[in-house]
């Protein structure tokens, strides 16, 4: 099993443009999130999912879509892209009723100029 | 406001010896915390847990002890290894609700 991949594992964008950044998971899980980590303020989560065609809004869901259509991929976009969503993302699952211990996938850093 | 708090952003201890982290949290509706390890390029693993109801869990080198009163939680490793070397990140939740992450501390561990 690959357990949580993410792609692309890097990118740099142009303020303004927009992306698309991709999760998969291989365990079936129900839940699946999305968080941010920036230097000094911790995993902060952006959306989660309870499940295939739910999505909900985290901490800071601003600036930020997510669509759940299949239950094994969790997408994250970025209509318009600021210089503060210069982050590392990183996205997680969990199966249902375990929310505590959260499976990750290895990141992806963006950059935004 | 942060409710899980990690003071210290780094730690620096040499191999064998004992390696204390420590988080603080505010919301007294936690009842689940977690420590999570993480190496550079790679997403955190989970290390261990403990409930509310217990004080102490205790898992080969690592052990987390619960002090509810004090809202405050520590993972110790004995003995350190170099290995150990990464950022550990604590977190909380309460019941069915998400988890709450502290900001990390990074652990060095050297010979």
């Amino acid at each position: 099993n690959a357990g949580v991949t993410q792609t692309p594992k890097f990118r740099v964008l142009k303020t303004g443009q927009s992306m698309t950044l991709l999760c998969a998971q291989d365990m079936n899980h129900e839940y699946m999130y999305w968080y941010r980590q920036d230097p000094g303020m911790g995993l902060r989560l952006i959306h989660y999912s309870v499940g295939e065609g739910t999505t909900a809004k985290g901490e800071v869901p601003d600036g930020y879509n997510v669509s759940r259509l299949k239950k094994q991929n969790f997408l994250l976009g970025l209509e318009s892209a600021a210089p503060s969503q210069t982050s590392v993302y990183f996205c997680a699952s969990t199966p249902a009723g375990a929310t505590d211990t959260q499976y990750f996938g290895p990141g992806t850093r963006l950059t935004v100029l | 406001d942060q409710q899980v708090k990690q003071n210290s952003p780094s730690l620096s201890v040499q191999e064998g010896r004992i390696s204390i982290l420590n988080c603080d949290y505010t919301n007294s509706m936690f009842d689940y915390f977690l420590w999570y390890k993480k190496y550079p390029a790679e997403g955190p693993t989970f290390l261990i847990s403990i409930s509310s109801i217990k004080d102490k869990n205790e898992d080969g080198r690592f052990t987390v002890f619960l002090n509810k009163s004090a809202k405050h939680l520590s993972l110790h490793i004995v003995p350190s290894q170099p290995g150990d070397s990464a950022v550990y990140f604590c977190a909380a939740s309460a019941i069915g609700d998400k988890l709450i992450f502290g900001t990390g501390t990074r652990l060095q561990v050297f010979p």
